[in-house]
């Protein structure tokens, strides 16, 4: 199946600072969606990019999937205490299921 | 409340040991999956059912054993659990396998700690 390299593995801001995660593929992607996990929680969906060069926009959360499909990035604006947690990338979904990258986590300073 | 449940929230046991965690979905979803999660490894299948009766392998499936009777529910299944399963385990639930465009919802999450 497909499969998909997320950077950064960790990411540390200062709270207001904003942050980036790229999701980068050797192949042009189905789609792409987008996964954040609290501390201690279980994965909660955020949203899914099947256009190419779509950009979605959810309050402070910029998502972007690439014009060939095969990269795709999450940007938060001045982040908040709240938003401490991994974020994953994830494509698929067809019979066999989602492939999910290994996440970026989140860690911010106040 | 639509929603997957799993239990238990954690288990502790010993090598060789059978377990199951069992998961339960009331969204009438067709799609079942199992995922591992480890540190520095993300999230990966074990093993998927698109339905009934249907089942198949996912990316780890080796020591593990699924099975799914009834649509709501589809236990996992340890039949002698070693240390190199130690892992939080979830299971998710999906309107359908055509269903390309519908977001994965996961249970809670079972930690698993086998010594």
């Amino acid at each position: 199946g497909q499969q998909v390299m997320q950077i950064p593995q960790y990411q540390h801001v200062q709270e207001g600072e904003d942050f980036t995660t790229y999701c980068n593929s050797s192949t042009t992607l189905s789609n792409i969606q987008w996964y954040k996990q609290r501390p201690g929680g279980h994965p909660v969906f955020l949203i899914q990019l099947v256009k190419s060069g779509e950009v979605k926009k959810q309050k402070r959360l910029t998502f972007q999937f690439g014009e060939a499909k095969k990269n795709s990035s999450l940007h938060i604006t001045a982040t908040q205490t709240t938003d401490v947690g991994t974020y994953f990338c994830a494509t698929g979904g067809g019979a066999d299921g989602l492939t999910f990258g290994k996440g970026t986590h989140l860690i911010i300073q106040p | 409340e639509a929603q997957v449940t799993q239990n238990p929230r954690y288990l502790i046991t010993v090598t060789g040991k059978k377990l199951t965690v069992t998961c339960s979905q009331n969204m009438n979803h067709e799609y079942m999956s199992w995922y591992r999660q480890d540190p520095g490894l993300g999230l990966r299948q074990i093993y998927y059912s698109m339905n009934v009766e249907v089942t198949d392998k996912g990316d780890v499936p080796e020591g593990y054993k699924v099975s799914r009777k009834e649509k709501r529910n589809f236990p996992l299944i340890l039949e002698s659990p070693s240390p190199n399963q130690t892992s939080l385990y979830f299971c998710a639930s999906r309107l359908s396998s055509g269903a390309a465009n519908s977001p994965l919802h996961f249970g809670n999450g079972t930690r698993l700690t086998v010594t």
